[in-house]
């Protein structure tokens, strides 16, 4: 079991371009997230999902996209990249709601908007 | 504004010895309350959690003590251990699906 992945690790863009962030779990789990952390703050959640074909808003949705069409994989796009999107991200799933089942974390990605 | 706060963002303590870390919260709706554990490149894990129902739970040498009157929740760890350093992050989930992190606590265990 690899648990959740994320895909890449690192990278860095110029403003105004575009990227998708590919977070993969082998778990079978339903519900899968993403997050932002930034310095001094706890994770704030961007989106999430609680099946295959459904997207939900979160905490801080503004300038990303997201997309489940698979139930393993959950895609993170940024349609033209800022340097307030400059964070570390995670990926996280559940194989049920927060309240009763543990999030599983990916390792994050780090990214660099110039 | 956040809901969750850690107002310590570092502790450092003798191994051995107990680390105690604290977390307040403003909303009244969190009925559910977590403590995560992240190690340098890799993703939080979870440690530990309480129900609003209770005041405390045990998990091995990790306790989590709510009071709910004082919106405040504190995580010991005893003994410390030198694999207890890492950052520690607690969060709380109101009737949606959406965990809201305090910023964490850096814990350093010195031998």
């Amino acid at each position: 079991n690899a648990g959740v992945t994320q895909t890449p690790k690192f990278r860095v863009l110029k403003t105004g371009q575009s990227m998708t962030l590919l977070c993969a779990q082998d778990m079978n789990h339903e519900y899968m997230y993403w997050y932002r952390q930034d310095p001094g703050m706890g994770l704030r959640l961007i989106h999430y999902s609680v099946g295959e074909g459904t997207t939900a808003k979160g905490e801080v949705p503004d300038g990303y996209n997201v997309s489940r069409l698979k139930k393993q994989n959950f895609l993170l796009g940024l349609e033209s990249a800022a340097p307030s999107q400059t964070s570390v991200y995670f990926c996280a799933s559940s194989r049920d709601a927060p309240s009763t089942d543990t999030q599983y974390f990916g390792p994050g990605t780090r990214l660099t908007v110039l | 504004d956040q809901q969750v706060k850690q107002n310590s963002p570092s502790l450092s303590v003798q191994e051995g010895r107990i680390s105690i870390l604290n977390c307040d919260y403003t909303n009244s709706m969190f009925d559910y309350f977590l403590w995560y554990k992240k190690y340098p490149a890799e993703g939080p894990t979870f440690l530990i959690s309480i129900s609003s129902i209770k005041d405390k739970n045990e998990d091995g040498r990790f306790t989590v003590f709510l009071n709910k009157s004082a919106k405040h929740l504190s995580l010991h760890i005893v003994p410390s251990q030198p694999g207890d350093s890492a950052v520690y992050f607690c969060a709380a989930l109101s009737n949606d699906y959406k965990l809201s992190f305090g910023a964490g606590t850096t814990v350093t265990v010195r031998a």
